[in-house]
């Protein structure tokens, strides 16, 4: 069955550290996001990407970056983690068309001390 | 600016009882809205819609659009402690970007 994984599920990092959390995807879909969840916030964009080589900043993009070199992936860098980074993170993958669907994967939760 | 609003933020029911759901929406270059489920992990999909005046039924569970108004409900009758989670309301608009809501999260004592 197609699925969407997330890799670490728990990381604790240190203030100043470069930290990469995976996301892989076997729908072959053309659309994936990375979101934080946070209390008070719901889920929040933070990049986004429509194909190979192509990424945009989403809402809350600062501190973060995407990189798209195949389908399957969009590995989120967090450049100098920051205690305000602390977060859940979601990667989600969609196809585009009438079918609006994301499918999101199990989530990463990122502590920052 | 674009926001998705949902009420109320919290809710605690008797197993049994029906709820109603609100979401409300100011979204540029509206597409469609979703809801999810959240329970303790990832959103899991429940309803699509695009249309006003459409419900969009699953069991227990029915959701309904209006465009003029720019709401949504979702409405869960006989409710099971199964149901307690999170529901999220999600805004797809320009393209393929979702604009999600706070929540509200929802709890059912047996």
């Amino acid at each position: 069955d197609a699925e969407i994984t997330q890799s670490p599920r728990h990381k604790i990092t240190e203030t100043g550290r470069q930290v990469t959390l995976a996301c892989h995807q076997t729908w072959n879909h053309n659309n994936m996001f990375w979101y934080r969840q946070d209390l008070g916030h719901g889920l929040r964009l933070i990049h986004y990407s429509y194909g190979v080589q192509d990424t945009n900043k989403g809402e809350v993009s600062d501190g973060y970056s995407v990189s798209r070199s195949n389908t399957e992936d969009l590995p989120l860098t967090l450049e100098s983690a920051a205690s305000s980074q602390t977060s859940v993170y979601f990667c989600a993958s969609s196809d585009p068309g009438p079918a609006d669907t994301q499918y999101f994967g199990p989530g990463t939760r990122l502590t920052v001390l | 600016e674009d926001k998705v609003v949902q009420s109320p933020l919290s809710l605690v029911v008797h197993e049994g009882d029906t709820v109603t759901l609100n979401c409300s929406y100011e979204v540029t270059n509206f597409r469609s809205l979703l809801w999810y489920k959240q329970e303790k992990k990832a959103p899991t999909f429940l309803f699509m819609l695009t249309s006003s005046g459409i419900e969009k039924k699953s069991g227990r569970l029915s959701s309904i659009l209006d465009k003029k108004e720019l709401f949504s409900i979702l409405n869960i009758t006989a409710t099971q402690t199964g149901d307690s989670a999170i529901y999220l309301c999600a805004v797809r608009y320009t393209g393929n970007q979702f604009y999600f809501g706070t929540g509200t999260s929802l709890t059912v004592i047996p």
